[in-house]
């Protein structure tokens, strides 16, 4: 099964940029990666998805080496309102499945002031 | 607001009862799942419908007995539950069951057995 490894939690501050790395070391030819956001008593949100070098949008950037064994979520400018847990997800490569995304633990971010 | 709405958003039940968890999606779309999360535990996928078709079933016991009667809306109707099945239930919704397409999630029932 393809595997997600986040590290389980990181600690920042209002206005810095946040950087966390995912390893996805059996990612399939074509899987895109697709990271999510979920807050406290809610369903995860999505934020980016990409499939190799840099995706941008107003939320975030999404870093992907050409070896796409792994890949950064940045948040330039974080703010208290960012605290929360990121998933980092790509499919599963050896299943005929369309669906099974493979969800971690994900990475619980916590903005201090 | 992610055009996913999930009724009720707390629901306590004892083992014996029988309930219903109701999802809506507004989004047009043709593929509804239920997820659930437990406490420090990944998010797990129940059942995946397609066009009011149920397309998965992940080993899930027949306690949970999901239901589409159109695009729309999805159910998952609850019988003589365990306290280990307390969790947050997710419904999500895409336009199709594509492993890289966005799911819109609702906000989650947060089920309690006692």
């Amino acid at each position: 099964l393809a595997k997600t490894t986040q590290p389980i939690s990181m600690d920042s501050y209002e206005g810095q940029e946040v950087n966390i790395t995912c390893s996805h070391n059996n990612i399939a030819t074509n899987d895109y990666i697709t990271w999510y956001q979920q807050f406290p008593s809610q369903g995860p949100r999505f934020i980016i998805q990409g499939y190799k070098t840099k995706v941008t949008n107003e939320v975030a950037s999404l870093f992907i080496p050409a070896d796409r064994k792994s890949s950064t979520l940045s948040l330039p400018r974080v703010s208290l309102s960012d605290t929360a847990v990121y998933y980092c997800l790509v499919g599963d490569g050896l299943a005929d499945s369309n669906y099974q995304l493979i969800w971690g633990a994900g990475t619980k971010l916590i903005i201090k002031p | 607001e992610t055009g996913v709405t999930q009724t009720p958003r707390h629901l306590v039940m004892g083992m014996t009862n029988k309930k219903s968890l109701k999802c809506e999606q507004h989004l047009g779309h043709n593929a509804m799942y239920w997820y659930k999360q437990s406490a420090k535990k990944p998010l797990e996928l129940m059942f995946v419908y397609s066009l009011e078709e149920r397309v998965e079933n992940n080993s899930v016991p027949s306690r949970f007995s999901p239901e589409c009667p159109n695009s729309s809306h999805l159910f998952l109707h609850l019988h003589t539950l365990q306290p280990e099945d307390s969790a947050l239930y997710l419904c999500a919704s895409s336009q199709d069951t594509g492993r890289d397409t966005e799911a819109f999630f609702g906000q989650g029932t947060r089920l309690t057995v006692v």
